[in-house]
């Protein structure tokens, strides 16, 4: 149980498109969802909380227009990098919070974005 | 600001031996500590989660929270390679259950053959 896909797991992308991430709780349902980014060798940092059916709450320093954040159903949330630039490759991680166990948050396997 | 402080390691240990892992966090108030694993170029998996002072076990896996003294630690016996990762220390604040999970930087451990 707890099984937490992403799709794509890599992608790779030119300077100005735009990259749209999925995050989907298999086998629960998740009211919240939490968008990571992890660059290499550092420590994972939250982007944003994502609550099914409102907006998403962004920490401090990230921008809410260039990372769109849709958490649509329980079971799928969606988080797309507008006009992405090399500085915007990283390990995006969702995790999302079982309901039934509102205090475990499971990972899904990441996905690994390049901006060329 | 609130902080989850661990050693960045590596922590090196033989094969059978025993890892210990070990976390610190300044927020008084927190109710809710987690270990996860991280391999390299994985996403992170959860351990074990501890809520009350003491010690709880799973299989190889021992966590132990003192609250008074804000640490809490994981414990790792008949350590293998395959246990070689980074060991993620998570805390949650005193949000409840909607609080966000505050990240230590890891702890790189290495288990040798």
């Amino acid at each position: 149980g707890a099984v937490v896909s992403q799709h794509p797991s890599w992608v790779i992308c030119k300077s100005g498109t735009s990259v749209k991430i999925e995050c989907r709780s298999l086998d629960f349902q998740a009211t919240t969802m939490f968008w990571y980014r992890q660059f290499p060798k550092q420590s994972l940092m939250l982007m944003a909380t994502s609550n099914e059916g409102s907006k998403a709450t962004y920490e401090q320093g990230v921008e809410k227009d260039k990372f769109l954040i849709n958490h649509a159903s329980l079971t799928l949330s969606t988080l797309t990098v507008t006009s992405a630039h090399p500085e915007d490759s990283s390990f995006y991680i969702c995790s999302a919070q079982d309901y039934r166990s509102t205090d475990t948050q499971y990972f899904g396997p990441g996905t690994r974005l390049t901006v060329l | 600001q609130k902080e989850v402080e661990q050693n960045s390691g590596p922590l090196s240990v033989p094969e059978g031996a025993i890892a210990s892992l070990n976390c610190t966090y300044s927020d008084q108030g927190s109710q809710s500590f987690f270990w996860y694993r991280q391999y390299s170029g994985k996403s992170p998996e959860l351990i074990m989660f501890i809520y009350s002072n003491g010690d709880k076990e799973d299989g190889r896996f021992t966590a132990q929270l003192n609250k008074a003294s804000q640490y809490v630690s994981l414990l790792i016996r008949d350590s293998q390679p395959s246990d070689s990762a980074t060991y993620l220390c998570a805390v949650r604040g005193n949000g409840g259950s909607q609080g966000n999970l505050i990240f230590g930087k890891g702890t790189k451990l290495s288990v040798k053959p």
